[in-house]
This record gives C-alpha cells, sequence and structure tokens, in this order.
C-alpha cells in the first residue's frame, strides 16, 4: 500500500457546490496531518492542519478517522478561487517530522 | 517575518553541467528539507537537513547532494545533469524536532536543463 493515495480528480463543480476529497495512510502510528492547496506552478501552501478527530475554518473542514486510517477535506460553497491542486500531506515512518505528500487531488469550480 | 526564499528563480543548464541552487529558511527554523516536482507531477522528497546534518534522503542518485550552513540556509547541488532533472525544486523550513508544525514552502528555483 502506498504511504498516501488520494482521490485521482479531477473534480469540476459548479460554484456554489459542495465537494469532499478522500485521502488515505498507510502509516498508523502517525499523529498529525495536514491538507496543502498548489496552484498551478506556484508552491504549496498550508491550508489546514488536523490533529485530533477533525478541524474547521471557515467553509473548510477536515475530518481524521484513525480506525480506518484516512482524512477527509470538505469544502462547502466552493468559490472560482479554490480551484486549485489538493495535497494530503502524512508524516513518513519513523520520520515524524519528514512528511509525505499524496499526489494531490484537482478541483476545477467553473462559473 | 521574512519567508523563505529561494534563488535563483530560474535557472537554465546545459546537460552534463552542475546546478547550485541556494535556500534561507525562516528565521529560527532549523530544518530544511528540498523537494523535486516535475512538470505535472507530484512532490518528490529529496533531502532533509537539520542543524547541518543530513537527516533523511529520498530515492534519487548520489548526483543530488546538498548541505547546510551554520545559520540554517542551505544549497542544493545536482552533478552531471540530465534532461530529466528539469523541474521545479521546492524547499521549505520548519522547527525543529516537531511534527505538529507544517512546512512553508519558498517559491522554488525552476530548473531546465537543454
Amino acid at each position: 500500500r502506498k504511504e498516501v493515495e488520494q482521490d485521482p480528480g479531477p473534480f469540476n463543480v459548479p460554484e456554489g457546490a459542495t465537494v469532499a476529497f478522500n485521502c488515505t495512510y498507510s502509516n498508523s502510528a502517525s499523529q498529525s496531518f495536514f491538507w496543502y492547496r498548489q496552484d498551478c506552478r506556484k508552491e504549496p501552501k498550508l491550508l489546514m492542519s488536523v490533529y485530533s478527530s477533525g478541524n474547521e475554518d471557515g467553509r473548510f473542514t477536515a475530518q481524521l478517522n484513525r480506525a480506518s486510517q484516512y482524512i477527509s477535506l470538505l469544502i462547502r460553497d466552493s468559490k472560482l478561487s479554490d480551484s486549485a491542486t489538493y495535497l494530503c500531506v502524512v508524516p513518513r515512518p519513523n520520520y515524524g517530522q519528514n512528511f509525505v505528500f499524496g499526489p494531490g487531488t484537482r478541483l476545477s469550480v467553473l462559473p | 517575518e521574512a519567508g523563505v526564499t529561494q534563488s535563483p528563480t530560474h535557472l537554465i543548464k546545459t546537460r552534463g553541467q552542475q546546478a547550485t541552487l541556494r535556500c534561507s529558511p525562516i528565521s529560527g527554523h532549523t530544518s530544511v528539507y528540498w523537494y523535486q516536482q516535475a512538470l505535472g507531477l507530484g512532490l518528490q522528497f529529496l533531502l532533509w537537513y537539520d542543524e547541518g546534518e543530513e537527516r533523511n534522503r529520498g530515492n534519487f542518485p548520489p548526483r543530488f547532494s546538498g548541505r547546510q550552513f551554520p545559520n540554517y540556509s542551505s544549497e542544493l547541488n545536482v552533478n552531471a545533469l540530465e534532461l530529466e532533472d528539469s523541474a521545479l525544486y521546492l524547499c521549505a523550513s520548519s522547527p525543529r524536532l516537531t511534527e505538529n508544525y507544517g512546512y512553508t514552502f519558498g517559491s522554488g528555483t525552476r530548473l531546465t536543463v537543454v
């Protein structure tokens, strides 16, 4: 099983829609998880941290299910500016501070 | 607070040459990470430095090397450049020995090998 796997996408949704991405990980000892967003040809930027069961920040909600080893990201009321690639990030086994980035899920919000 | 800075922004080299990329972390951050992102692909981990030492290395050939200086800045060297080394090279930093703090990335160096 790969260290991090994500929904392959792309997701094409209309403005105002709710969209959810899933991410599965293999390292059961992982404690910290992150979602990053990456715009085309730009550097990734931290969107949310997930330490316990979940985290909410405005229109964005991240949930963690340790038993099933997956993380989800929910975006409500999608905006055109949400169009980007969303990267799931988990710690590397035995190197907690060294993170593995998932392949990303591409989102396009359409007018 | 200044973010992670990388130089140069763009670099064009000929196959077989050497490239040197530089990174200055956020003040107070002691860990520096290097990632490669080829066009249309995901981030591939290259190297992790902390307190001047290499802590972990990704699955890349030895011609990819680097170092970290006493001021925590870092340098990535790529020897004997190949066409497939063309990519965006991203540097990130974080405080030492904590997995509860995500990375902050620089804007990258875009290396083109011709």
